[in-house]
């Protein structure tokens, strides 16, 4: 099965600077990679995803980006905001896998 | 109002006790999915079913049993052979798996379970 290791696993940065989560797996077929939100009591929820044959993806002030020789792809926040605080999960999935292997999560905590 | 439902948000249960947890969607959704979340943990898949009918093992099924005789309904059931059953209980559905590997998951809002 897929392993995935997410870190770091808690960040704290200063509201208008940047954050990086990265997410490591094994399976080098896995083919579709997104990152999940999840607020305090809440279900996750998708917030960007990218596919093995592109490298880079972005969404206004988020972005995701995939180094598959690496088995790694990171999210990237700019000019963060009190509402990005939240735990993110990365989930990566290989073809013909039905369901998602999360990551561990990130707490990551934006300091007005 | 298109989305997916869990009842309730809070269950106390006593040890011993069977429960069961409520999901249901009308995004019609082929697929949907039982999530277990340990504090500051990720999530882990219990059962998942792809179709009416039919659902498959996941990565931590032991004590739990589904099923799914409809398509917007996917109950789960929390047996008395769970040891830990202490946790947040998530479900999640997506579009048919046979248009592709990526559908997206919609997740519900979550039922926390307590034993006592």
């Amino acid at each position: 099965g897929e392993n995935v290791e997410q870190h770091p696993s808690t960040l704290s940065v200063q509201e208008g600077d940047s954050a990086v989560i990265k997410c490591t797996y094994s399976d080098s077929a896995s083919n579709y990679f997104p990152w999940y939100k999840q607020e305090l009591g809440k279900g996750p929820q998708l917030i960007i995803d990218i596919r093995s044959n592109v490298g880079e993806k972005k969404d206004q002030r988020i972005a995701v980006t995939l180094n598959k020789t690496a088995k790694h792809f990171s999210l990237h926040i700019t000019e963060t905001q009190p509402e990005d605080s939240a735990v993110y999960f990365c989930a990566p999935r290989g073809p013909g896998r039905r369901a998602l292997t999360f990551g561990s999560g990130t707490r990551l905590q934006v300091q007005p | 109002d298109g989305g997916i439902t869990q009842s309730p948000k809070y269950l106390f249960r006593k040890e011993g006790q069977n429960v069961t947890l409520s999901c249901e969607q009308n995004l019609n959704h082929d697929a949907m999915y039982w999530y277990r979340q340990d504090p500051g943990q990720g999530l882990r898949l219990i059962y998942y079913s792809q179709i009416v009918n039919d659902f498959q093992k996941g990565d931590i099924a032991e004590g739990y049993s589904v099923s799914r005789e409809k398509k917007e309904s996917f109950p789960l059931t929390v047996t008395s052979a769970q040891k830990n059953p202490t946790a947040f209980y998530l479900c999640a559905s997506s579009p048919s798996t046979t248009k592709g590997d990526y559908n997206e998951q919609f997740f519900g809002p979550g039922t926390r379970l307590t034993v006592l």
